[in-house]
C-alpha cells in the first residue's frame, strides 16, 4: 500500500490559463473522490468515481471543471480558464466499497495547492 | 440541502486538559466518520460510528454517536501537544450515492 499520490504538489498558474492535477489511488480501490478545500475549511466534494464512472458531480462546480478516471486507476481533474477564485488545495481520496450501506473510510492524498494569479 | 456543522470552531486548552467538540447535522445520518487533519497535512481517518448510541474508544479518544443519529461529539482525554489539529466529523449525504460531505471542523490548539 504506497497510498495516494497526487501530483503536482504546487501549481501557480495566470488566470484564464488551463490546469491539470493527476490522482493514483490505492491500488485496490474502486472509488475515487476529488474534494477541494480553502484556509480554514473542511473539504468541499466535487466529484467521485466507482471504477472509471463518474456517479456524481457536485451542482457547485462549474462547466470550467472536469474529471475522468479512464481506465478506472488514475484520475485527472482539469480546470480551464481558472480564476483567482479556483485558488484552493485540491485533495484527491479514493476508498474500497464492497457494496455494504455504508460509505467506506477515505484515504487521502497531500493535494495539489492551485494558485492562481 | 444537509449541512454538517461543528461546535466549537476553534479551541485552545492547556496541555493535560480535556476537549470535546460536538458534531450536528440536519438529517439523519446512517453512519458518521472522524478525521483529523494535522497543520499542513491531509485528513487522516479516525473511526466509523453506525449504530444509534454507538460509543467507541481510541486510547485517549472517545467517539459516540447520538441516538436520533443526527449528531456526534468526539472527547480527548488529558490533551497532548500530538493532538494538534483539525478534527472533521463526516457523513454521507442523505440518499442518492456515497458522496461523503465534511463538517466545518474543529481546530484545536494545545499549549504545552
Amino acid at each position: 500500500d504506497t497510498g495516494v499520490s497526487q501530483d503536482p504538489r504546487h501549481k501557480i498558474t495566470k488566470r484564464g490559463q488551463n490546469v491539470t492535477f493527476r490522482c493514483d489511488p490505492i491500488s485496490e480501490h474502486n472509488r475515487l473522490y476529488w474534494y477541494r478545500q480553502t484556509l480554514g475549511q473542511g473539504p468541499e466534494f466535487l466529484t467521485y468515481f466507482q471504477n472509471e464512472a463518474q456517479l456524481e458531480k457536485s451542482r457547485l462546480l462549474s462547466d470550467r471543471f472536469s474529471a475522468e478516471r479512464p481506465k478506472g486507476s488514475f484520475s485527472t481533474l482539469e480546470i480551464q480558464r481558472t480564476e483567482q477564485g479556483d485558488s484552493a488545495m485540491y485533495l484527491c481520496a479514493s476508498s474500497s466499497w464492497t457494496g455494504g450501506r455504508y460509505n467506506s473510510p477515505l484515504h487521502f492524498g497531500n493535494g495539489t495547492r492551485l494558485t492562481v494569479t | 440541502g444537509q449541512q454538517v456543522m461543528q461546535i466549537p470552531q476553534y479551541q485552545h486548552v492547556q496541555e493535560g486538559e480535556d476537549f470535546t467538540t460536538y458534531c450536528n447535522s440536519s438529517t439523519t445520518l446512517s453512519n458518521i466518520q472522524w478525521y483529523k487533519q494535522r497543520p499542513g497535512g491531509h485528513p487522516v481517518f479516525l473511526i466509523q460510528l453506525v449504530k444509534s448510541g454507538e460509543v467507541k474508544k481510541q486510547k485517549r479518544l472517545t467517539f459516540q454517536f447520538g441516538e436520533a443519529k443526527k449528531n456526534s461529539s468526539l472527547h480527548i482525554t488529558a490533551t497532548q501537544t500530538t493532538d494538534v489539529g483539525t478534527y472533521f466529523c463526516a457523513g454521507p449525504r442523505s440518499g442518492g450515492y456515497q458522496k461523503v460531505t465534511f463538517g466545518t471542523g474543529t481546530k484545536l490548539q494545545v499549549i504545552p
